[in-house]
Parts: structure tokens; sequence; C-alpha cells
């Protein structure tokens, strides 16, 4: 069975600072790995994904990610972050192998920029 | 496109009624989804089709769920008969099977449904 774990219920920064959002996950064979956004109310929002390729993933609002197999890691970053940037952070899962389509969400980051 | 488009968005009905949640998939999306939100549990998948055949309902917690998809723009999740415990965010969601969307699940503004 494929699995995320988000270790960190909320995480804070500072406005300016950087951000980190982490992410580990389980899966058989080679992972499809994402990160979405949901803000208060609303849907969630596709940010960025790694299919195959260059370890760094840049997405939107200039948030990247970096796929660490080793680790079996994910971590969501940003070199600056912004008051608007607080929402709710989700990583999630899937494989060829699983039938790609079955996507496993981790249980979500809050992350709270502070002014 | 209008995206991924739900109804109601807010339904309050007592225990025992019928609730019926309704999606319209993104058009050329051949992959449905239906999640639901709790803070207890998360975001949890129930049910998914592709080319309107449901492929894994593992997720559905009981027979008072059921979903269909008559079609390639229209699906249904309807429980009956509703209880207190049922009371959650319901998102449909949809996906493209290629192109450079492939993986993404599109979202729907989510069902808020309160059972008294």
């Amino acid at each position: 069975a494929q699995s995320v774990a988000q270790p960190e219920d909320q995480v804070n920064v500072a406005e300016g600072n950087p951000l980190t959002v982490k992410c580990t996950y389980s899966v058989s064979g080679n992972p499809y790995l994402f990160w979405y956004v949901q803000y208060p109310n609303r849907g969630l929002q596709f940010l960025l994904k790694y299919i195959t390729g260059d370890n760094l993933v840049k997405g939107s609002y200039g948030f990247e990610a970096e796929f660490n197999k080793s680790q079996t890691s994910f971590h969501l970053k940003k070199p600056s972050a912004l008051v608007s940037d607080s929402a709710l952070y989700f990583c999630a899962v899937s494989s060829a192998s699983g039938g790609y389509q079955k996507v496993t969400f981790g249980t979500g980051t809050k992350l709270q920029v502070i002014p | 496109d209008a995206g991924v488009i739900q109804s109601p968005r807010h339904e309050v009905t007592e225990m025992g009624q019928e609730v019926t949640l309704r999606c319209k998939p993104i058009s050329g999306h051949n992959s449905l989804f239906w999640y639901r939100q709790t803070m207890m549990r998360g975001l949890e998948l129930l049910i998914y089709f592709n080319n309107n055949v449901p492929i894994d309902d593992s997720g559905m917690p009981e027979d008072r769920f059921s979903a269909k998809m008559p079609n390639a723009s229209f699906s249904t999740l309807k429980i009956q008969p509703s209880e207190p415990r049922d009371s959650a965010v319901y998102f449909c969601a949809s996906s493209s099977p290629s192109g450079r969307a492939f993986g993404e699940l599109f979202f729907g503004e989510g069902s808020r449904l309160t059972v008294l």
C-alpha cells in the first residue's frame, strides 16, 4: 500500500524567510509525487509534480520541491515566504504499478507566514 | 473552461434523509474522483471512475454510499440514509490521461454536507 507522511501539522515562518514543508512517501515502484495547496473553503489546487527527470521540480507561485529517492522524500520549499502563502499544503503520491490514478494524500501541513 | 463544477455547495439535512451530490468534470478528462475531507480523517478517496466505469470503490464507507457516472460529463454521489457522521466536505476531481497535465487532479470547490 502506498502512503504519505507529513510530520508537521503546522509550520510557522516569518515573511521573507525561506520555508520548507516536509513530506516522505512509501510506494511500490517509481513514484509520482505531487504538492497541492488548499485555501479556506476552496478545493485543492495543483502546485507541482515529479514524474521523472530532474530531481528539482519548479512549480507555481515560486515553489519548488526536491525528489530524494534514497530518503524517499519530496520536501516543498520556497526561498522567500509571502503572507499570501498561508494555506494548507498537501503532499500526494501515486505510481504506475498501483494504477497512477489512485492518488494518496498526506494529512496536510498548515503553513502560517507571519508578517 | 469552467473547471470542475460541484453542486450543491452547501447542504444541511436531517439524519435519515437522502443526499445527492453532483459533479461535472472538465471536458475531455476521462477520470473522475470523489474525495471526502474531515478534520479527523483528512482527505479520503471514496471512489474513482475511468471512462465512466468505476475502477476502485474500496474507499466507499458502506452500502449507504453509492456513486454513478452515467456519461462523461456527469457524476453523482448518493448517501441514503444519511447519518451525522457523514458530515464532511465532499470533493470531486477530474484528470486527463495524457499531456502536460498528466497525473494532476483538478478539484471542484466542494460540497459541504451537514447532517443533523
